[in-house]
């Protein structure tokens, strides 16, 4: 199975909150992310937990970690439709190489804000 | 402007013919990466270079040839493609230091179409 899964597609109306959930399987991962792509373009970063934090809250954003579940989500407060794109979740995690690192994604969850 | 920049945006080449695609960033990371964004697939990491030393290679066949003349500079050279590797490549750096990976920022990606 993925690394990192992700639900495909999630419709809010706009002004209402959206939760995008996301599953991890590396246990020894150290940080986990949240990127937004826009159509057309590449990978934003919104925001990042470390593993030994439960929440981070930024503006809008609120991210929950629930280590014990490999459980991450994303709640967007306050939905616009400028929050339309595709959410990716990404852990870090150490690879095979000396000093190497690298991301594993989800698939994407994309959002729909409707007006 | 994540500090990432790749060129071409756009590329469209024939199966015969030899491309490069560039990747320049201006973080004063010490690693950078390559990654494939197909449809409908999860982000498939392709090679990663720590200290400009290659770290990684996710078994990515030998028709994408990367280069790392310095921190800076990544190159992913295209020989003899096939259709099947049309998609958006996305180059991403990052900073590794004592034992743990930063967020990585990514390119606006070179979307590749061989025809």
């Amino acid at each position: 199975g993925e690394d990192v899964e992700q639900s495909l597609f999630l419709s809010v109306r706009e002004g209402d909150s959206s939760v995008i959930n996301c599953t991890y399987t590396d246990s020894s991962s150290t940080y986990l992310y949240w990127y937004k792509q826009e159509p057309g373009a590449g990978l934003q970063l919104l925001t990042y937990i470390f593993s030994n934090m439960d929440m981070k809250q930024d503006q809008r954003l609120t991210v929950l970690l629930n280590k014990k579940d490999k459980h991450l989500s994303l709640r967007i407060a306050d939905t616009q439709t400028g929050d339309s794109a595709i959410y990716f979740c990404a852990e870090s995690i150490r690879g095979s190489g000396a000093g190497s690192y690298q991301l594993t994604f989800g698939k994407g969850t994309k959002l729909s804000v409707i007006p | 402007e994540t500090g990432v920049t790749q060129t071409p945006r756009h590329l469209v080449m024939g199966m015969t013919n030899k491309k490069s695609l560039k990747c320049e960033q201006h973080l004063g990371h010490n690693a950078m990466y390559w990654y494939k964004q197909s449809a409908k697939k999860p982000l498939e990491l392709m090679f990663v270079y720590s200290l400009e030393e290659r770290v990684e290679n996710n078994s990515v066949p030998s028709r994408f040839s990367p280069e790392c003349p310095n921190s800076s500079h990544l190159f992913l050279h295209l020989h003899t493609l096939q259709p099947e590797d049309s998609a958006l490549y996305l180059c991403a750096s990052s900073q590794v230091f004592q034992g743990q990976n930063t967020e990585a920022f990514f390119g606006q990606g070179t979307r590749l179409t061989v025809v």
